[in-house]
């Protein structure tokens, strides 16, 4: 069974410019969550889907960021217009069964994002 | 202001010694806490956890104790063994909340 799958690994960008990032979570798994970790702080959650709504978006930092997950399946994560602030890695996870408190959430392996 | 606190960036083991990571918290209202394991260039995974209710959890060699009056858990790893080398972060979470307030991990280091 493949795991969560993030495109792509690291991205380097302007300012100023857009950047997309992809989440494709374990098949079946309905909940998908989008954290960041900026550099040498702690892992913070953005936001939470059930298939494709939107469940705790209350994480994001701002509206440059947007969060899609059309069709429940696969997610992006656009940020437009990137700042030097943004840069980090992003880290999807999936989980069958909703609630923070089972343990049984997966993880990506990330993308990193570089923001010059 | 952070929730879950680390404050070792890293610790240094000796292989077979007892590893044992520490964390703090401040919100009254978590009553979940897990601990997660990274390597480099890969995702956190799941370590261990323990519900509020319960003060001891026990997985093979990982064990979290959790001291409610302290706000304070920790993890211990024995023996440890090079494998455990890996950055450990704490996180906690309230019943109905569908994210993980996390710290901002310590790097366990396993020397031979």
């Amino acid at each position: 069974e493949a795991g969560v799958t993030q495109f792509p690994s690291h991205s380097v960008i302007e300012k100023g410019q857009t950047v997309t990032l992809r989440c494709d979570p374990i098949s079946g798994h309905d909940n998908l969550y989008w954290y960041r970790r900026v550099m040498g702080k702690e892992i913070k959650f953005l936001l939470h889907f059930v298939k494709e709504s939107k469940q705790d978006e209350s994480g994001m930092p701002n509206n440059r960021f947007l969060a899609e997950r059309t069709g429940g399946t696969y997610s992006t994560l656009k940020v437009q217009p990137a700042e030097l602030e943004d840069s980090g890695v992003y880290f999807c996870a999936s989980s069958r069964i909703r609630g923070a408190n089972t343990g049984e959430l997966f993880f990506g392996e990330g993308s990193r994002l570089t923001v010059l | 202001d952070q929730q879950v606190k680390q404050n070792s960036p890293s610790l240094s083991v000796q292989e077979g010694r007892i590893s044992i990571l520490n964390c703090d918290y401040t919100n009254s209202m978590f009553d979940y806490f897990l601990w997660y394991k990274k390597y480099p260039a890969e995702g956190p995974t799941f370590l261990i956890s323990i519900s509020s209710i319960k003060d001891k959890n026990e997985d093979g060699r990982f064990t979290v104790f959790l001291n409610k009056s302290a706000k304070h858990l920790s993890l211990h790893i024995v023996p440890s063994q090079p494998g455990d080398s890996a950055v450990y972060f704490c996180a906690a979470t309230r019943g109905g909340a569908d994210g993980l307030t996390f710290g901002k991990g310590t790097h366990l280091i396993i020397q031979p």
